[in-house]
């Protein structure tokens, strides 16, 4: 298996503009997490979906940041508009739920600088 | 929200040394788990706890489910410079529907030659 995938692994852009994040989980996983990772507040879990359908959104920052998953193997996290604050690495992780196995698989991030 | 006491925050050992480190919670967790990241790498799972008292080994790292539940260490043996990184523990709330986990802020692992 591939693992989780995620594109692009760098993105720098300039403060307003769109930013789309893009992420394949582990084929068979019905769970999809977003962390977001800084300097400052280490890992924070943005949002988690479950079959593709969003359970808990509570740690996205605020409403420029939105996340979709439209089918089981892909989903998108947007920023829009961004802001130099949002700089940090985002990260995709995927897991299978059973009671006693579910761990969390992460991809290789991606590093968002925004100018 | 959930918080996790991860300690300490950073270490310089000497290679050939042993490491260890814990984290601890003022909530019950049904599960722990140890990740290792790299530079520029996400975080790569090490050792995953299920059960209070379960003590895994993966090589030369070993793991612990503290009995009561609210703590678990990581356990390094005859350190090599590889074993440099950040070492996060996670953990997951004994709750029904919860799915999340809550991260330590890390340790910084230093191996000097």
């Amino acid at each position: 298996d591939a693992g989780v995938i995620q594109s692009p692994r760098h993105e720098v852009t300039e403060m307003g503009q769109e930013v789309t994040l893009r992420c394949k989980p582990i084929s068979g996983h019905d769970y999809l997490f977003w962390y977001r990772q800084t300097m400052m507040r280490g890992l924070e879990l943005l949002i988690y979906f479950n079959n593709n359908v969003p359970i808990d959104d509570s740690g996205m920052p605020e409403d420029r940041f939105s996340a979709k998953m439209p089918n089981a193997s892909f989903s998108t996290l947007k920023i829009q508009p961004s802001e130099p604050r949002d700089s940090a690495v985002y990260f995709c992780a995927s897991s299978l739920w059973r009671e006693t196995h579910n761990e969390q698989f992460f991809g290789p991030g991606t590093r968002l600088t925004v100018l | 929200g959930q918080q996790l006491n991860q300690s300490p925050q950073s270490m310089f050992i000497q290679e050939g040394e042993d490491v260890s480190m814990n984290c601890t919670s003022s909530s019950i967790f049904n599960t722990w788990l140890w990740y290792k990241q790299d530079p520029g790498e996400g975080p790569v799972l090490l050792i995953a706890l299920y059960k209070a008292g379960e003590l895994t080994s993966n090589g030369r790292l070993t793991a612990q489910f503290g009995i009561t539940r609210k703590d678990s260490f990581l356990n390094i043996s005859a350190s090599i410079p590889s074993d440099v990184g950040i070492y996060f523990c996670a953990g997951r709330i004994s709750s029904g529907s919860a799915r999340q986990l809550t991260f330590g802020s890390g340790t910084q692992l230093t191996v000097l030659p």
